[in-house]
C-alpha cells in the first residue's frame, strides 16, 4: 500500500511565476490537509479540503494560493505569482476520516529564485 | 505568546540515556495531543497520540499530558542512535469533530543519540 505521495519534491521558480504542488492520498483517504514549513519554523496549517470541496482554508494567504481536491486525481496547491517569501517546504497529509491517523508525504521543497 | 512553546535545542545525549522533550501550550481548547518524529528532508510521522490529560506508553516512548498546567511532554527510554531526529508536538481542539482537524505544532526539537 502506496504512502501519500507528493510530487515534485523539489521544485524551483523564478519569481513571478507559477507553481504547483501534487498531493496523491493513500487508498481509502478522502481527506486532505496542506501545512507549509517555513525556515526555522513549525508546521503551519493552510487548508482542509475532502473531495471536490474546501472545508477550512483559514490559514491560506488571501491571495495568490489556492488549493482543489477533484473527483480524480490529486490534490493541487496552486501558488501564483510566486516570491521569495514562499520558499518552504509544503506538506500534506492525508485520512480516512478526521479522527484515524493522518499520515503525511514527503514534502515539496519550493525553492523561489 | 506563541499558541504553542517547544524548545528548538539542539539536544545531545549518549546512547541508552533517557530523553526528556517538552511543549508548553495557551489554548485551553486543545484536546488532541501528539508527537511526530521528522527525519531530515522527510515527512513527519505520528509517534504517540493521546486524548485529554494523562499517560500513555508505547515501548520506550511515554506521552504527558497535564491540562491543569498546559505541558505535555515526551519520554523516550533506552535511546538509540536511530531515535536521531526532529521531534515535534501538535495539538488540536478537534472542532468539527475531528483531531485531526488543524494541528498546531511546535517548532520541533533537535534530538541526537550519540553512539
Amino acid at each position: 500500500n502506496a504512502g501519500v505521495m507528493q510530487n515534485p519534491r523539489h521544485l524551483v521558480r523564478r519569481r513571478g511565476q507559477e507553481a504547483r504542488l501534487r498531493c496523491s492520498p493513500m487508498k481509502g483517504h478522502s481527506h486532505v490537509y496542506w501545512y507549509r514549513q517555513l525556515p526555522e519554523e513549525g508546521l503551519k496549517f493552510m487548508v482542509y479540503l475532502q473531495k471536490e470541496n474546501i472545508i477550512d482554508e483559514s490559514g491560506m494567504p488571501k491571495e495568490r494560493f489556492s488549493a482543489e481536491f477533484p473527483k480524480e486525481g490529486p490534490s493541487i496547491l496552486r501558488i501564483q505569482q510566486v516570491v521569495r517569501g514562499d520558499s518552504a517546504a509544503y506538506f500534506c497529509a492525508t485520512s480516512a476520516s478526521v479522527n484515524t491517523e493522518a499520515f503525511f508525504g514527503q514534502g515539496t521543497r519550493l525553492t523561489v529564485v | 505568546q506563541k499558541e504553542v512553546e517547544q524548545d528548538p535545542g539542539p539536544l545531545s545525549v549518549p546512547e541508552g540515556a533517557i530523553v526528556s522533550l517538552n511543549c508548553t501550550y495557551s489554548n485551553s481548547a486543545f484536546q488532541y495531543f501528539m508527537w511526530y518524529r521528522q527525519y531530515s528532508r522527510k515527512g513527519p510521522e505520528l509517534l504517540m497520540y493521546t486524548y485529554s490529560s494523562g499517560n500513555k506508553e508505547d515501548g520506550r516512548f511515554t506521552a504527558q499530558v497535564d491540562k491543569s498546567s498546559k505541558y505535555i511532554s515526551l519520554f523516550i527510554r533506552d535511546s538509540q542512535p536511530s531515535d536521531s531526529a526532529t521531534y515535534l508536538c501538535a495539538m488540536s481542539a478537534g472542532s468539527r469533530g475531528g483531531s485531526n482537524y488543524k494541528l498546531t505544532f511546535g517548532k520541533g526539537t533537535l534530538l541526537t543519540v550519540n553512539p
